[in-house]
């Protein structure tokens, strides 16, 4: 059985850093095809993709956040982190941990609720 | 970047009836690349449609993807009462990878 769990602080102040954990079983990252990527949507608001990781260190992100955003992934774990740096209230959202296969988005976290205020 | 576009915002439809979704992409989308995700409230999203017609995991053939091009549809056949929810639709062929602003199905 496949899962992804994420975590991370709440809530977050204006100008910090985010730092979000998603920690997943029942897959392996050792196919090039395969990775964990990161997905936010705001509040009443559309998906969009932040960024991935494979395995190879073949990390991808969006370019509009890609000076804000570092992923990382730790294989000895089965953890991927997520780095935001410069957070906004804006940035409020449910942030989800995916599972990638061929590009594909094939499993989900359940998200975490993040909170920018100060 | 693609933008896509789905229509309608919103569809109201009865148990049983027929539910056509529609995501039009700002440019030529390998189909290859398209996929639907379903969004129940307060829950995460879930694929359906991979490759534009290739139906996901325990996906039932009620569900159904075609297109190609700029225009993709979702088709759902016979409505049940735990298919109301939100559509998305998805391109991962071209960086961003980027998604429509949903079709709530009431």
């Amino acid at each position: 059985q496949i899962t992804l769990k994420e975590s991370g602080p709440t809530p977050v102040r204006p100008t910090q850093t985010l730092t979000l954990t998603c920690t997943f079983s029942g897959f392996s990252v050792s196919f090039s095809s395969v990775g964990v990527g990161w997905v936010r949507q705001p509040p009443g608001k559309a998906l969009e993709w932040l960024a991935l990781s494979y395995w190879s260190d073949d990390a991808r992100y969006n370019p509009s956040l890609k000076s804000r955003l570092t992923i990382t992934m730790d294989t000895s774990q089965n953890q991927v982190v997520l780095r935001m740096t410069n957070m906004d209230p804006v940035d409020t959202g449910t942030y989800y941990c995916v599972h990638v296969v061929s590009q594909r988005f094939q499993h989900w976290g359940q998200g975490t609720q993040i909170t920018v205020s100060s | 970047e693609i933008v896509l576009t789905q229509s309608p915002g919103t569809l109201s439809l009865s148990p049983g009836e027929r539910a056509t979704l529609s995501c039009r992409a700002s440019q030529s989308v390998d189909s290859s690349y398209v996929a639907w995700y379903q969004q129940k409230p307060g829950r995460a999203p879930r694929l359906l449609i991979y490759g534009a017609s290739a139906r996901a995991p325990d996906i039932p053939d009620r569900f159904s993807g075609s297109g190609s091009g700029t225009d993709f549809t979702l088709t759902i056949s016979r409505l049940e009462p735990g298919d109301f929810a939100v559509y998305h639709c998805q391109q991962y062929g071209s960086s961003p990878i980027t998604f429509g602003q949903g079709t709530r199905l009431e």
